[in-house]
């Protein structure tokens, strides 16, 4: 079992659509979350960080985190063409600084 | 400021070659890291500084070198590369509050080993 594992994708959403993206992880005392986002050729740029069960929300992003379930989202409402990228969920396991990553969602945001 | 500087941007070096890769943070931030990502990949973690101590190693070949001269500069020496070493090397810098803190990432180094 991987250690944090997220759909590959592409998902595609229309603009203006929210876009649900979801992460499981498999360190039960990892105790930190996190949400980046990737253009092609770029790298990874943080936007959503979150370390207590419940909602966490930043403008149009919200990040979603159930320990019981060892289960993280984000959600992007008005999705907007610029939000196409591939998003990344990094968890930091093992107890320390070691930040692992899932392999990716790639979202498209179609016109 | 979030800034994590990385230089160069981009390297070719030949099999033979001794190269460095250089990171700069001015944050004040005490966990410095090198991440590896492939094309279509997620980054995949290599080294971790903590107060200047390197604290992980992720069984990285000797071929990389790390180094970190003070709390600001990340370094990684590169020596007798192999082709598929050729990637985006990323740098990282965090506060290290223990249990688990935010990165920050430069912009990369893209790498070609020829």
């Amino acid at each position: 079992q991987k250690e944090v594992e997220q759909n590959s994708g592409p998902l595609s959403v229309p603009e203006g659509a929210i876009a649900s993206l979801n992460c499981t992880y498999s360190d039960r005392v990892s105790q930190s979350f996190f949400w980046y986002r990737q253009y092609s050729g770029k790298s990874p740029e943080l936007i959503m960080s979150i370390y207590s069960n419940g909602d966490k929300e930043d403008g149009r992003f919200t990040a979603q985190l159930n320990k019981a379930s060892q289960y993280v989202s984000l959600l992007i409402r008005d999705s907007q063409p610029s939000d196409s990228a591939t998003y990344l969920c990094a968890v930091n396991t093992g107890g320390g600084n070691k930040l692992t990553f899932g392999t990716g969602t790639q979202l498209k945001v179609e016109l | 400021d979030t800034e994590v500087t990385q230089t160069p941007k981009h390297l070719v070096m030949g099999m033979t070659n001794k190269k460095s890769l250089k990171c700069e943070q001015h944050m004040g931030h005490r966990a410095m890291y090198w991440y590896k990502q492939k094309a279509k990949k997620p980054p995949e973690l290599m080294f971790v500084y903590s107060y200047e101590k390197l604290s992980i190693n992720e069984s990285v070949p000797s071929r990389f070198s790390p180094e970190c001269p003070n709390s600001s500069l990340l370094n990684l020496h590169l020596h007798a590369l192999q082709p598929e070493d050729s990637a985006l090397y990323l740098c990282a810098s965090s506060p290290d509050r223990g249990g688990g803190t935010e990165a920050f990432f430069g912009q990369g180094t893209r790498l070609t080993v020829v």
